[in-house]
């Protein structure tokens, strides 16, 4: 157990809908990473949070979004969900700064039907 | 930039070794390395500063050559457990850690 808490698990839901994913970061940690994983792909960055401000975003479309509230936890929305937006979005937190470990979650499945 | 993984793929008998290279375009601070199965989180094994300190599971080692922006991790006697693809992360000016495509292993009996 990597101490970062994600829900749901799973999620079924239908094309144009909008989805919330939700991160809880590991006691302590500062810093929250969200990464998209498509079928048999690699781990694709998306967004990086530092105590409620953005740090660093990567790939990520205009239809989602995130962020992350006083209490640390991070917040990933997805909205006009297509097909190909069906994958295993992954949270990861670790303490601020660079070279510092980071844990992942068991990450969140989202199937768009 | 998204480092480079080689080999893609490797299958081993159990017991042998193995060497998964990364490389980057980039200047690095630090090469993060870890090991999903399939469906699962990653799991981390070892990260390697910018200086040489390095830090991850005892049975686990890799080398981070600084001048090359290079790191490669090193699986000796390999067990079946050690199945899965290994990803190697970077970091360079900032905290964002951009992964490679990662290197599928598979360890038969």
């Amino acid at each position: 157990d990597s101490g970062v808490t994600q829900t749901p698990k799973h999620l079924i839901t239908a094309t144009g809908q909008r989805v919330t994913l939700r991160c809880s970061p590991r006691s302590g940690d500062l810093s929250v990473y969200w990464y998209q994983q498509s079928l048999d792909q690699g781990l694709q960055f998306l967004i990086q949070y530092y105590n409620g401000e953005e740090r660093a975003k990567g790939n990520i479309l205009e239809r989602f979004s995130a962020q992350q509230f006083p209490d640390l936890h991070s917040e990933l929305n997805l909205s006009s969900l297509e097909l190909g937006d069906s994958a295993l979005y992954f949270c990861a937190s670790s303490a601020s700064g660079r070279g510092n470990t980071i844990y992942f979650g068991e990450g969140s499945w989202l199937t768009v039907v | 930039q998204q480092p480079v993984q080689s080999p893609q793929a490797v299958i081993l008998r159990e017991g042998e070794d193995a060497v998964i290279n990364c490389s980057s375009s980039k200047a690095l601070y630090s090469v993060h390395w870890y090991r999903q199965k399939h469906g699962e989180a990653p799991v981390f094994l070892m990260i390697l500063l910018k200086g040489g300190e390095q830090k991850g599971h005892e049975k686990i080692s890799a080398s981070f050559n600084e001048k090359k922006q290079q790191s490669s991790l090193y699986l000796t006697a390999s067990q079946l457990s050690y199945s899965g693809t290994y990803f190697c992360g970077s970091q360079g000016g900032s905290e964002k850690l951009v992964f490679g495509k990662g290197t599928k292993l598979t360890v038969n009996p």
